[in-house]
């Protein structure tokens, strides 16, 4: 397993502005991403975070809404921009020590946005 | 994306009384996850089946597999209160490993 934690644990933030979250993950890992868990909801895709080239976003989800960084095997951002109050969530990274193992996740961060 | 029902949705028993939640989908799936999680949490990594036909038990959990490797339960006997949460399964597609999660089943164990 791997131990992944998250900064903010949570939030709240003003319309119109953006917000980076953090994941660190204690070892060195192949794959990251983030999901989103909006109020009552499931777990939806946003991105995989690849190490040294663009992330892989699902569709619904593009770039400049939500741009991603991974500059080395323990560490990604996910920047939440120009917040409207639909981005009131949870925001969770997750890793893979390997493609297609399990995959652990992070403690979430909060968002709400006024 | 392959589509996962969980079922039920909501599902609140007395202690002590035992509970089944299904993972059903028309796909194929190369490994199925379930995970707990509790509110203001990250979900939690119960267990993984990947063969059909695979029945794994952890404590009082039993989570079995399908043989066409399609669904998966888990079954909880006796629960307790701290079984409480909310329960998610999730396909691992064997194309791009990437995860499919049901809708959750939010499990609430009375005392």
């Amino acid at each position: 397993s791997a131990v992944i934690s998250q900064k903010p644990s949570r939030d709240i933030c003003q319309r119109g502005t953006s917000l980076t979250i953090q994941c660190q993950v204690d070892s060195q890992v192949t794959m990251m991403f983030w999901y989103r868990q909006q109020p009552g909801q499931s777990l939806t895709l946003i991105a995989t975070a690849n190490q040294g080239s663009e992330a892989t976003y699902e569709s619904g989800f593009v770039i400049d809404k939500f741009p991603i960084s991974r500059p080395n095997l323990t560490f990604s951002t996910l920047t939440v921009s120009n917040m409207s109050p639909e981005d009131s969530s949870i925001y969770l990274c997750s890793v893979e020590t390997f493609p297609g193992d399990e995959q652990f996740f992070g403690p979430g961060t909060r968002l709400t946005v006024l | 994306t392959q589509l996962l029902e969980q079922s039920p949705q909501f599902l609140s028993i007395q202690e002590g009384e035992n509970l089944t939640v299904y993972c059903n989908s028309s796909s194929v799936f190369s490994s199925l996850q379930w995970y707990r999680q509790e509110p203001g949490e990250g979900p939690v990594l119960l267990v993984t089946v990947v063969t059909g036909g695979e029945v794994k038990k952890l404590k009082r959990l039993t989570f079995q597999f399908g043989d066409a490797r399609k669904d998966s339960s888990l079954h909880i006997t006796a629960a307790q209160p701290g079984d409480t949460g909310l329960y998610l399964c999730a396909g691992a597609s064997s194309n791009d490993y990437k995860l499919s999660f049901g809708a959750g089943t939010t499990v609430t164990v009375r005392a």
